[in-house]
């Protein structure tokens, strides 16, 4: 089984500035089936990045994903007041299927 | 528009059962994979169930933890996902999200949740 593990457990930043987010996976992981997810209180999460680095649907291009292996990076460009939130990553492999990071949370400096 | 609305959670003593639905919308249900996610107060997103379109065998797939108590079904019919879960435990407590599964097992799109509460 693979274990997503997320650094830093919390992130302060000031809006405007750049934030990197990592994701590391206990064996290596397709990078094919690598998901980032936003999260804010009381709002369904949201698919930002999947693929490692490929943005859903109306994702705006601060978001960006990459990596590879056992590494994987979530960057946004310039932080946005509506961007801080908690991201998870996400895996998929045919054996333990679906499993989640402990997540990121950004939050206002 | 796409939309998946849950119900059926609520507070229930530990041992008991709940049936929870969700009401999906907007897209071919019939085609879908389709998931419930959890989240336990405090925590993380935690997978729970998937269940695969009838065209694809209609299998199901459980989280280790609630293997053997919940049983996730479908109803085309009426475009409806259910989560059966029984011998309901206090870890249980959590937000559960209903949840369409998309392309390289993605979430790709989320309901807004339904809050089981298992206290005694």
């Amino acid at each position: 089984e693979i274990v997503l593990t997320q650094s830093p457990g919390t992130l302060s930043l000031s809006p405007g500035e750049r934030a990197t987010l990592s994701c590391r996976a206990s064996q290596s992981a397709s990078s094919s089936y690598l998901a980032w997810y936003q999260h804010k209180p009381g709002q369904a999460p949201r698919l930002l990045i999947y693929g490692t680095s490929t943005r859903a649907t109306g994702i705006p291009d601060r978001f960006s994903g990459s990596g590879s292996g056992t590494d994987f990076t979530l960057t946004i460009s310039r932080l946005e007041p509506e961007d801080f939130a908690v991201y998870y990553c996400q895996q998929y492999d045919s054996s333990s299927l679906f499993t989640f990071g402990p997540g990121t949370k950004v939050d206002i400096k | 528009e796409v939309q998946l609305v849950e119900s059926g959670g609520g507070l229930v003593k530990p041992g008991g059962s709940l049936r929870l639905s969700c009401a999906a919308s907007g897209f071919t249900f019939s085609d879908a994979y389709m998931n419930w996610v959890r989240q336990a107060p405090g925590k993380g997103l935690e997978w729970v169930a998937r269940i695969k379109s009838k065209g694809a065998g209609g299998t199901t797939d459980y989280a280790a933890p609630v293997k053997g108590r919940f049983t996730i079904s479908r109803d085309d019919s009426t475009t409806t996902l259910y989560l059966q879960i029984n011998s309901l435990k206090t870890e249980d407590t959590a937000i559960y999200y209903c949840v369409w599964e998309g392309p390289e097992g993605t979430f790709h799109f989320w309901g807004q949740g339904t809050l089981v509460d298992v206290s005694s």
